[in-house]
């Protein structure tokens, strides 16, 4: 059982668009959820993360847009750049004090920005 | 630089074959990680462990075996290689005193390929 359903697998953005990656989760006890970036040939990097007690966060060009009632949440990037082109996963974890819930990720989301 | 390093960074084998893949860390973290990734199919966990003598099974442990003798060092096993087992490798590491929104640090990989 999937327990990170994360959607497109694929997306084409032309350059100075908005990039929309969508995350679904069944585990109601998730209380993390970061979102990762990848480049080829590299290992993941977190990009940003938001708890469910807040509907949305925004750091620079990049927003998480949060549904609790519908175990949902979002990934948007503003004015997107080719040097965003990149794949990208959601993940989720649960034990807010804890930290020590291993991520749960998504099967990845390729996006290219194309000029 | 400080962070995740990952050896080797390429490997064939031929089935049957064992090798251990090794993940060290210089951040002095409490909790390391190994995820497999392969195309389609996001992240997998595959053992972790939050200290130092500790580990515990992931998503897909059969057919790897883990050690972490030493806190900085977190070891994957694979006894006898199956093709299945071609993929690529990605240890993870992060510090029990950090928030858990302080995101894992990843290493750049190791790609095996089991002919």
């Amino acid at each position: 059982q999937q327990q990170v359903k994360q959607s497109p697998q694929s997306l084409i953005v032309q350059k100075g668009g908005i990039s929309i990656i969508n995350c679904a989760y069944e585990n109601t006890a998730f209380d993390y959820f970061p979102w990762y970036q990848q480049f080829p040939g590299k290992g993941p990097a977190l990009l940003i993360a938001i708890r469910p007690d807040v509907s949305e966060k925004k750091e620079g060009r990049f927003t998480i847009s949060f549904n609790k009632s519908a175990k949902q949440f979002s990934l948007h990037i503003m004015d997107s750049q080719p040097g965003d082109s990149a794949t990208y996963f959601c993940a989720a974890s649960q034990g807010r004090n804890s930290g020590n819930t291993p991520l749960v990720f998504g099967k990845g989301t390729r996006l290219s920005v194309i000029a | 630089n400080a962070g995740v390093t990952q050896t080797p960074k390429f490997r064939v084998l031929k089935t049957g074959q064992s090798m251990t893949l090794l993940c060290a860390q210089d951040m002095n973290h409490e909790y390391m990680y190994w995820y497999r990734q392969d195309p389609g199919m996001g992240l997998r966990l595959i053992h972790y462990s939050v200290g130092e003598g500790t580990t515990a099974k992931g998503e897909v442990p059969d057919g790897y075996n883990v050690s972490r003798l030493k806190k900085q060092n977190f070891l994957l096993g694979l006894e006898s290689a199956a093709p299945s087992q071609t993929s690529v490798y990605f240890c993870a590491s992060k510090g029990s005193d950090q928030r858990a929104s302080a995101g894992y640090t990843f290493g750049s990989g190791t790609r095996l390929t089991v002919v």
